[in-house]
C-alpha cells in the first residue's frame, strides 16, 4: 500500500536555529514528491517538486532533497514567518496526490 | 482568476440537507482534485478529474457523496443528506496534466469549510 509518514508531528525553534523535517514514502513507480506549505485557515501553498534521487531544490530558507526512501525538508535560520505545517505528497502517473498527515513548525523569536 | 476559486467559502447545514460545493480551477488546467481535511489531520483525497478520461472516485467516502466536472472546467462537489461527521474543508486543486512523462504541481483554492448541525 501506498504510505508518507511525515516526522515529527510538531517541531518547535528558536529564531535561527536551523532543522530538518523528514518525510519517508513507500510507493512503487514514484513520478514526483511535493512539499506544501499551508498557513491556518488557506490551501496549501506549494513549494517544491523533486522527481527523482539525489535532487535538490532550494528556495529561500527551504531546501528540499529526495532519496529513494525518503526526502527532507531542511530550514536554515528559520524566521517566526515561516511558522507553518509543512505538508509531504507522493504522486504516481496519473493518479491523485498522496498526502502526509504533515509537520507543524513554529518559530519563536 | 489567476488562481483556483472555490464557493462558498463557510457553508452551515443542518443535517440531512443536501450541499453543493464548487470549485473554478486556473484556465487550461486539465487535472482537477478534490481533497477533505478535517480538524487536525491530513488532506484525505477524494476524486481526481483528468481531461475526458473517467474519474478516479476511489476515495469517496460513501454514496451520499459525488461530483461531477462540465466542459472540462468548472466543478461541483455534492453531498446528499449530510451528517455531522460530513463537517471539514473540502479543498480543491488543479494542474496543467497528470498524464505526462513528468507531473505538475497542483495549485489548491481557499477550500469551503463546511459545518453541519
Amino acid at each position: 500500500e501506498d504510505q508518507v509518514t511525515q516526522s515529527p508531528e510538531a517541531l518547535r525553534l528558536q529564531e535561527g536555529e536551523s532543522s530538518s523535517l523528514n518525510c519517508s514514502y513507500t510507493v512503487s513507480g514514484l513520478r514526483g514528491l511535493f512539499w506544501y506549505r499551508q498557513d491556518p485557515g488557506k490551501g496549501p501553498e506549494f513549494l517544491f517538486t523533486l522527481y527523482s534521487a539525489g535532487e535538490e531544490k532550494e528556495k529561500e530558507r527551504l531546501k528540499a532533497t529526495l532519496t529513494k526512501k525518503e526526502s527532507f525538508l531542511h530550514i536554515t535560520a528559520p524566521k517566526p514567518e515561516d511558522s507553518a505545517t509543512y505538508l509531504c505528497a507522493v504522486q504516481k502517473k496519473g493518479t491523485a496526490l498522496i498526502f502526509g498527515k504533515g509537520t507543524t513548525l513554529s518559530v519563536s523569536s | 482568476g489567476a488562481g483556483v476559486s472555490q464557493s462558498p467559502s463557510n457553508k452551515v447545514t443542518e443535517k440531512g440537507k443536501d450541499v453543493e460545493l464548487r470549485c473554478d480551477p486556473i484556465s487550461g488546467h486539465t487535472a482537477l482534485y478534490w481533497y477533505r481535511q478535517s480538524l487536525g489531520q491530513g488532506l484525505e483525497f477524494l476524486i481526481y478529474f483528468q481531461g475526458n478520461s473517467a474519474p478516479d472516485k476511489s476515495g469517496l467516502p460513501s454514496d451520499r457523496f459525488s461530483a461531477e466536472r462540465t466542459g472540462g472546467s468548472v466543478s461541483t462537489l455534492t453531498i446528499q443528506r449530510t451528517q455531522q461527521e460530513d463537517s471539514a474543508v473540502y479543498l480543491c486543486a488543479s494542474s496543467l496534466s497528470n498524464s505526462g512523462l513528468l507531473n505538475t504541481e497542483a495549485f489548491f483554492g481557499q477550500g469551503t469549510r463546511l459545518t453541519v448541525v
